[in-house]
């Protein structure tokens, strides 16, 4: 299948830092990203949806200016957590669809840890 | 939007024995159901997927089987292996825009 590359997989930082996390396509272009919240033995939340050339969409409840989405080419979505604070500890998750046959594939995931 | 429900939530089998996960929809528009399955602390893996013209997939000891009059489709392991435990997710999209995901059923394979 599809191979969608996320990094970091993991990151402790201070309360109050910034983390940006990317994610890439690597062997097809992605108009279209997911990102996704996981917390422990639960679902995967959608936060937003990443549009190449525009502005993110985001879900009822996800803050714009807290978690910063930026899709700059077809290949590559970054999801910057701002200000990060420990409730942010989470782990993040991408994921693209193909433009051919519509399949979903997800990157490895971000573990965050805020102290 | 379309809401998709799962269950059970969770799931324990004896190795060997069939585990079944059902997941209804909502949306009479969705045309695509993948199956994912996700060990802790990876990413989901794609693992099966069927779309709205065909009724039953099968590849190896994995089956999904999809009703669009009922609006539900069906996860089938047989012969289930210990390395099957895992959280697995159904998901509902249409045309590939937009993908909205079950709850999770946790299964659990005892040795």
């Amino acid at each position: 299948g599809a191979v969608v590359s996320q990094h970091p997989s993991r990151v402790i930082c201070k309360s109050g830092t910034s983390v940006k996390i990317e994610c890439r396509s690597l062997d097809f272009q992605a108009t279209t990203m997911f990102w996704y919240r996981q917390f422990p033995k639960q679902s995967l939340m959608l936060m937003a949806t990443s549009n190449e050339g525009s502005k993110a969409t985001y879900e009822q409840g996800v803050e714009k200016d807290k978690f910063l989405i930026n899709h700059a080419s077809l290949t590559l979505s970054t999801l910057t957590v701002t200000s990060a604070h420990p409730e942010d500890s989470s782990f993040y998750i991408c994921s693209a669809p193909t433009r051919t046959n519509e399949k979903l594939f997800f990157g490895s995931g971000t573990q965050l840890s805020v102290l | 939007g379309e809401n998709v429900e799962q269950h059970p939530s969770t799931l324990s089998v004896q190795e060997g024995d069939s585990a079944v996960i059902k997941c209804t929809y909502s949306d009479s528009a969705s045309n695509y159901f993948p199956w994912y399955k996700q060990e802790l602390g990876k990413r989901p893996q794609l693992i099966i997927d069927i779309r709205s013209n065909v009724g039953e997939k099968k590849d190896q000891r994995i089956a999904v089987t999809l009703n669009k009059t009922a609006k539900h489709f069906s996860l089938h392991i047989t012969e289930t292996q210990p390395e099957d435990s895992a959280v697995y997710f159904c998901a509902a999209s249409i045309t590939g825009n937009q993908f909205y995901f079950g709850t999770g059923t946790s299964l659990t394979v005892i040795p």
